[in-house]
């Protein structure tokens, strides 16, 4: 069956420009994580959705950071007036139920801010 | 301050030989904890989840154990083979969230 996708896998960008990022999950499933992750870096909390429930934001790193979730579904990740410090790769990851449970992640989008 | 630690340095083992890695944490009181494996250019990939009131966990060739009182798992890999070569993560979850803290990884390099 199909997994999780991300679109763009790649996305060069100059510094001070707006990017968006896409994840499509696992139909069906409810909940929907963020992550980035830098060279020999673990992977680092950006933000969580579940259901129809208000996100957990509390990983953003900025106000530049946002993202939604539109029908329960497809999500995306924006940032606003890059900074170089921005590129890393962002990884989409979704999970079945509401309790916790193995998360399906993406391949990912390696962001590069020059 | 809350720290997991994984072995920075790569584990580098003899194919057929038993893989061991670890994962410490301090500041935690986790609920779950979780591995998963990635490979280069690849998102994470789940492997096993293992709760606090469990001792042991086993899925074909993995083993995970979690020493609560230790404050670490380790993740064990029998008969390791070449294709096992990866980063292999823990997660750890509290209880009440639903939000992961990954450690950095350790890379495993398994020779023919």
């Amino acid at each position: 069956g199909a997994g999780v996708s991300q679109s763009p896998s790649n996305k060069v960008t100059e510094k001070g420009k707006d990017v968006e990022l896409r994840c499509d999950p696992i139909s069906g499933h409810t909940a929907l994580y963020w992550y980035r992750q830098s060279l020999g870096q673990g992977l680092e909390f950006l933000i969580y959705f579940q259901g129809n429930s208000a996100p957990d934001k509390s990983g953003l790193p900025s106000d530049r950071f946002s993202a939604e979730r539109t029908g329960g579904s497809v999500s995306t990740l924006t940032i606003q007036r890059t900074q170089q410090e921005d590129s890393a790769v962002y990884l989409c990851a979704s999970s079945r139920s509401t309790g916790f449970d193995e998360q399906f992640f993406g391949p990912g989008t390696r962001l590069t801010v020059l | 301050s809350q720290k997991i630690e994984q072995n920075s340095e790569a584990l580098n083992i003899q194919e057929g030989k038993t893989a061991t890695l670890t994962c410490n944490y301090t500041n935690y009181s986790p609920a779950y904890l979780q591995w998963y494996r990635q490979d280069p250019g690849r998102g994470p990939v789940f492997l096993l989840l293992i709760r606090e009131n469990e001792k042991e966990k086993r899925k074909e060739r993995l083993k995970v154990t979690f020493d609560t009182t230790l404050k670490q798992s380790l993740f064990h890999i029998t008969a390791s083979q070449p294709a096992d070569s990866a980063t292999y993560l823990c997660a750890l979850v509290t209880g009440g969230s639903y939000i992961p803290t990954f450690g950095r990884g350790t890379s495993l390099i398994v020779h023919p």
